[in-house]
C-alpha cells in the first residue's frame, strides 16, 4: 500500500515567518512530488512540483525533495494570512496519484 | 472559460436514489479522475482514466459506475446510493507527470 504521511497539525506560525510543511512518502518508485493549497470549501489547487533532488524555488516557495530519505517539505516564506489554508503533499506514479491527509497552516496576523 | 467543470456543485437526495455527477474538461488532457474527500477532508482517489481506458479502480462499491465516453468527459454514476456516499466528489485531469487540475467539486448529501 503507497501512504503518504503528513503532519495534520493545525501549524501556526506568525505573519513574516516562514512556515515548514513536511511530508514523508513510502514507495520509492515514486517519480513526482506536488503541493496544493485548499482553502475551506474549495477544490485543490497545485502551487508547486518537484522531480529532482534537491531545492526548486517560486517566489515565496520553496519545495524540497531528499528521495534517498523520501521525504518532500515544503517551506513559505514571509507568510502572510492569505496562506492560511490546508497543504496537501501528493506523490505521483503510473497514472496514480496519492494524497496525504493534508496539514492545516494558520497565519496569525 | 473553466478548465474542469463538474454539475451540479451541490447533490441532495434520498438514500437508495441513483444520481449522475459530469465532469467536462477543456485542457486537452489525456487522463481524468474521481476523488472523494470525506468529512475529514481525506483525498482518496477512485477512478482513473486515461484517454478513455480504465486504469485505476480503487476499492470502491461496484455501486459506483464511471463512464468516459472520450477523454474530455468522465462521469459518475452512484447506484443505491447509502449515507456513508456523503462526501465532495472531485473530478481532475493531467497530462502526462504534471500536476493535477481540479474541478470544483460537488457536494453530495444523502439523507
Amino acid at each position: 500500500q503507497k501512504e503518504v504521511e503528513q503532519n495534520s497539525g493545525p501549524l501556526s506560525v506568525p505573519e513574516g515567518a516562514i512556515a515548514s510543511l513536511n511530508c514523508t512518502y513510502s514507495d520509492r518508485g515514486s517519480q513526482s512530488f506536488f503541493w496544493y493549497r485548499q482553502y475551506s470549501g474549495k477544490s485543490p489547487e497545485l502551487i508547486m512540483f518537484i522531480y529532482s533532488n534537491g531545492d526548486k524555488e517560486d517566489g515565496r516557495f520553496t519545495a524540497q525533495l531528499n528521495k534517498a530519505s523520501q521525504y518532500v517539505s515544503l517551506l513559505i516564506r514571509d507568510s502572510q494570512p492569505s496562506d492560511s489554508a490546508t497543504y496537501l503533499c501528493a506523490v505521483f506514479d503510473n497514472n496514480d496519484m496519492r494524497f496525504g491527509a493534508g496539514t492545516r497552516l494558520t497565519v496569525k496576523p | 472559460d473553466t478548465a474542469v467543470s463538474q454539475t451540479p456543485k451541490y447533490l441532495v437526495t434520498q438514500m437508495g436514489n441513483d444520481k449522475s455527477i459530469k465532469c467536462e474538461q477543456n485542457l486537452g488532457h489525456d487522463t481524468m479522475y474521481w476523488y472523494k474527500q470525506d468529512s475529514k477532508k481525506f483525498l482518496k482517489i477512485m477512478f482513473s482514466y486515461n484517454n478513455k481506458e480504465l486504469i485505476i479502480n480503487e476499492t470502491v462499491p461496484n455501486r459506483f459506475s464511471p463512464k468516459s465516453p472520450d477523454k474530455a468527459h468522465l462521469n459518475l454514476h452512484i447506484n443505491s446510493l447509502e449515507l456513508g456516499d456523503s462526501a465532495v466528489y472531485f473530478c481532475a485531469s493531467s497530462q502526462g507527470q504534471s500536476g493535477q487540475y481540479f474541478g470544483p467539486g460537488t457536494r453530495l448529501t444523502v439523507l
